[in-house]
């Protein structure tokens, strides 16, 4: 069975440095996803992405953050001078159609650690 | 406000006993709402949505609009049931879904 997957499952960086996450959605999905997850905390929306675009975001996602489909495979997500509070679990997740129908496949997750 | 309450962070139920997980939402319009699910070392993944009315692995959650209720419900816990429980909403124009802070099941032998 297809799935998502996310490279690296570990990411350990310094304070105002630059991330890059990496995904591989399902291969025949239109629509892409990036949520976060802080330790203890609940699992929070940050972008939504279809046809090379943004077509939805949250509070969260700020300047710093950005997403980009570079190829036909991957969806990453950048942020751009990472701050302490950025540490958390960001999972990607593609679907083949959007709104409430299209259901959401989840990857295994990107542990970032920012020191 | 958007919202999806859990108020369990943790539920132990011994095997074979029923099980509920309660979940209360707040969303103007008429929203789809999930249960996910996080075994050990796996990743997030669905369990059921309201909209397909399917019994998964024996669970099942009954939308009470009245009470702004998805409470998921199981007969006879198994073992194999230890787990993460995620509820979840999602608008019907939105692409985000709005996660519960989860409940963890932890099913007694």
């Amino acid at each position: 069975e297809p799935e998502v997957t996310q490279t690296p499952s570990h990411q350990v960086t310094q304070m105002g440095q630059e991330v890059i996450l990496r995904c591989v959605p399902i291969s025949n999905h239109l629509y892409f996803y990036w949520y976060r997850q802080i330790l203890g905390q609940k699992v929070e929306f940050l972008v939504s992405f279809y046809n090379n675009e943004i077509s939805e975001k949250s509070e969260i996602f700020d300047d710093q953050f950005s997403v980009e489909r570079p190829d036909g495979s991957n969806f990453t997500l950048k942020i751009r001078s990472t701050k302490l509070e950025d540490s958390a679990m960001y999972f990607c997740a593609s679907s083949l159609s959007g709104g409430y129908s299209g259901t959401q496949y989840f990857g295994p997750g990107t542990r970032l650690t920012v020191l | 406000a958007q919202r999806v309450t859990q108020p369990e962070k943790l539920l132990s139920v011994f095997k074979g006993a029923p099980v509920e997980l309660k979940c209360n939402y707040s969303y103007s319009g008429s929203p789809e709402l999930f249960w996910y699910v996080q075994y050990s070392r796996q990743r997030l993944q669905l369990l059921l949505r309201h909209i397909s009315r399917e019994s998964i692995k024996g669970f099942t959650a009954d939308l009470n609009k009245g009470e702004t209720s998805f409470h998921l419900k199981k007969p006879f816990a198994q073992e194999e049931d230890s787990a993460m429980y995620y509820c979840a909403l999602s608008g019907s124009r939105d692409d985000k879904i709005i996660f519960g802070k989860g409940t963890r099941l932890h099913i007694l032998p």
